[in-house]
């Protein structure tokens, strides 16, 4: 199985800031990776698919980069509704995994 | 607009059968992997797996090798439904069940979630 390491797993940061988090696959998965957001309570929801494409009504804000074993997901200016947990996901090897997420406090 | 929703007992005995079921609207069941995950209390993500439509053969299954024993998938055309059936389970197996929708390997489309609790 691929196993998906992402870092922090936790933070918290100002409104405004940019944050940033990253996932390592143990091994090469191209670009088939997928970031979600997850509020207390809720279903995840799709925001990045195919490692940077922005899926349709996300804000644009999020944003995700990265290929291979490395990828990047960014909220360039957080916002209190942004508060949440951030997984990560592969899809280019069966079974699917994600990351162990991350969790976004604000200060 | 696409929306699944869950459905399928709360409870359920040690040792017994776990069944849920999807129901999807808003769209069709071709063409797509549709997908069952589940997240343990305060734990994250874990994939169970997937089935595609595959026409008149009805569905192709993927599973994850750490629980295929113990899971069947299962496709229901007609009434735009799918369904998991998880074996003989135990308290570990206690935890939210998703189902989402796959068109390539992303879940665009995710139920809400239905809480199951294996008790005695």
């Amino acid at each position: 199985d691929i196993q998906l390491t992402q870092s922090p797993s936790s933070l918290s940061a100002s409104e405004g800031d940019r944050v940033t988090i990253t996932c390592q696959a143990s091994q090469g998965i191209s670009n088939s990776l997928s970031w979600y957001q997850q509020r207390p309570g809720k279903a995840p929801k799709l925001l990045i698919y195919d490692a940077s494409k922005l899926e349709t009504g996300v804000p644009s804000r999020f944003s995700g980069s990265g290929s291979g074993t490395d990828f990047t997901f960014t909220i360039s200016s957080l916002q209190p509704e942004d508060v949440a947990t951030y997984y990560c996901q592969q899809y280019d090897h069966v079974p699917r995994t994600f990351g162990p997420g991350t969790k976004v406090d604000l200060k | 607009q696409v929306h699944l929703q869950e459905s399928g007992p709360g409870l359920v005995k040690p040792l017994e059968t776990l069944s849920l079921t999807c129901t999807i609207s808003g769209g069709s069941i071709g063409s797509y992997f549709w997908t069952w995950i589940r997240q343990s209390p305060g734990k994250g993500l874990e994939w169970i797996g997937f089935i595609n439509y595959s026409g008149s053969h009805g569905g192709s299954t993927n599973r994850s090798p750490s629980l295929a024993g113990r899971v069947t998938l299962d496709l229901d055309e007609p009434n735009n439904q799918f369904s998991l059936r998880l074996t003989s389970v135990t308290p570990e197996d206690t935890a939210i069940y998703y189902c989402a929708r796959s068109p390539l390997g992303s879940l665009d489309h995710w139920g809400q979630g239905i809480s199951v609790t294996v008790s005695s």
